[in-house]
């Protein structure tokens, strides 16, 4: 089956500082990657869609400039937290599929866990 | 608004079956999807319904009845490690999935 990777897999900063989290697909070509962020006892919530190549797409209310998202080439999309604050702590999700919307099945990388003292 | 709506908590035995029902509104429909969360982990694929139906995998199944804005995930023999968060989600018409806030399954002995 297709696997996603996420590094790290937690991370713990200070206030302030930026935090770059990677997502692979490694065994096949994801021409979207989707973020998600996942409060404790909460649903999923999407932050942005990415393909590659072009800027994401942002969901209301998730501040662009703050959540940076690259997406490279067609294995390989980053989210970067910058100026990370404590209500930024949260477990954060990338996965990845093969079509250009969601329609195809998302395969989910393993989650990053973000604690911003 | 888009909605979906699941139970929050479920308790059932080993060995057990157990059946854990989602209602959704959405604007189009494109499909629903189930997927299991253990704690600390991200979401893995359990099944995919768009037609209306019983679709079984193994001792997984899940049901969708479109009419009805109704899907239920039907879990037999019941296994200590079935113990997860259940979340189910529904692609509305632009391809977006709509992410219930999922059910936390326990399993007791």
């Amino acid at each position: 089956g297709a696997v996603v990777s996420q590094h790290p897999s937690r991370v713990i900063c200070k206030s302030g500082t930026s935090v770059k989290i990677e997502c692979r697909s490694l065994d096949f070509q994801a021409t979207t990657m989707f973020w998600y962020r996942q409060f404790p006892k909460q649903s999923l919530m999407l932050m942005a869609t990415s393909n590659e190549g072009s800027k994401a797409t942002y969901e209301q209310g998730v501040e662009k400039d703050k959540f940076l998202i690259n997406h490279a080439s067609l294995t390989l999309s980053t989210l970067t937290v910058t100026s990370a604050h404590p209500e930024d702590s949260s477990f954060y999700i990338c996965s990845a599929s093969q079509g250009e919307t969601s329609a195809y099945e998302q395969f989910f990388g393993p989650g990053t866990r973000l604690t911003v003292l | 608004g888009q909605n979906i709506d699941q139970p929050t908590e479920m308790t059932a035995t080993e060995g057990a079956i157990v059946q854990i029902n989602c209602t959704y509104q959405t604007s189009g429909f494109n499909g629903l999807f189930w997927y299991q969360q253990h704690a600390g982990e991200a979401p893995t694929f359990l099944s995919y319904n768009v037609l209306d139906g019983l679709e079984e995998k193994g001792r997984f199944s899940s049901f969708l009845s479109r009419s009805k804005g109704y899907s239920y995930l039907l879990l037999k023999e019941l296994q200590m490690k079935d113990s997860a968060s259940y979340l189910c989600a529904a692609m509305d018409s632009n391809y977006q999935l709509i992410w219930g806030a999922g059910t936390k399954l326990i399993i007791k002995p």
